[in-house]
């Protein structure tokens, strides 16, 4: 089974331009989260969507948005860039199941750098 | 979720067992124990769970105190590709969001 994918694996913007980020989920798994790492504050909780819904989200600004398509696959979206937006963007699937605790698996992230 | 605390890192000879130990003194009766790790600049993999009794799963086994207060995840053999950062994370059966910490930077040295 494939794994999560995230595209583009690397990307350079400049400041206040937005930026889209992409994930496909494993096959099967409803459920995608996303998080932001940097050096500074480490590993960071953005939202989670499930069936095109957010059900969770983080403490980040409102110019940090995403969503979700009827294929499970999700989309972050960052407008006006900062240059503290730089950091690795982790997107992360999971099979949502109510009664048994489920492992999250990540992709291997989208490096973002804002110039 | 109950905050944990892991000591920031940790060196270990090749072929010998890594005890990485957690502390989650807060925890609570439905909250489980999850590690990960994340490799340098790749995407955190999940490890194993558990929530009150030992686990062991063909990547590591997870010891959990009886008080469940801290737990302490075992890699048996340890090999140079264990070298990363592990996470000890408290989450709620049916949360999605992962609060991770600062982790413990393992390092196998040859």
């Amino acid at each position: 089974k494939a794994g999560v994918t995230q595209t583009p694996r690397y990307l350079i913007k400049t400041r206040g331009q937005q930026v889209t980020l992409s994930c496909s989920p494993i096959s099967g798994h409803r459920s995608v989260s996303w998080y932001q790492q940097t050096p500074g504050q480490g590993l960071q909780f953005l939202f989670e969507y499930f069936s095109e819904t957010q059900r969770n989200k983080g403490n980040f600004p409102g110019r940090f948005s995403g969503r979700q398509f009827s294929n499970s696959r999700s989309e972050m979206n960052v407008s006006t860039l900062e240059l503290g937006d730089s950091a690795l963007y982790l997107c992360a699937s999971s099979v949502l199941a109510a009664e048994v605790p489920y492992e999250q698996y990540f992709g291997p992230g989208t490096r973002l750098t804002v110039t | 979720d109950a905050k944990t605390t892991q000591p920031p890192s940790m060196d270990c000879a090749e072929g010998r067992a890594a005890n990485l130990p957690c502390n989650h003194s807060t925890i609570s009766g439905n909250e489980y124990v999850y590690w990960y790790r994340q490799i340098h600049s790749q995407g955190p993999q999940y490890i194993i769970h558990g929530l009150k009794n030992n686990e062991t799963n063909e990547m590591a086994s997870l010891i959990i105190t009886e008080d469940r207060k801290s737990s302490t995840l075992i890699l048996p053999h340890a090999t140079l590709r264990d070298t990363a950062v592990y996470y000890c994370i408290v989450r709620v059966k049916g949360a999605q969001k992962l609060v991770f910490g600062q982790g413990t930077r393992l390092t196998i040295n040859p």
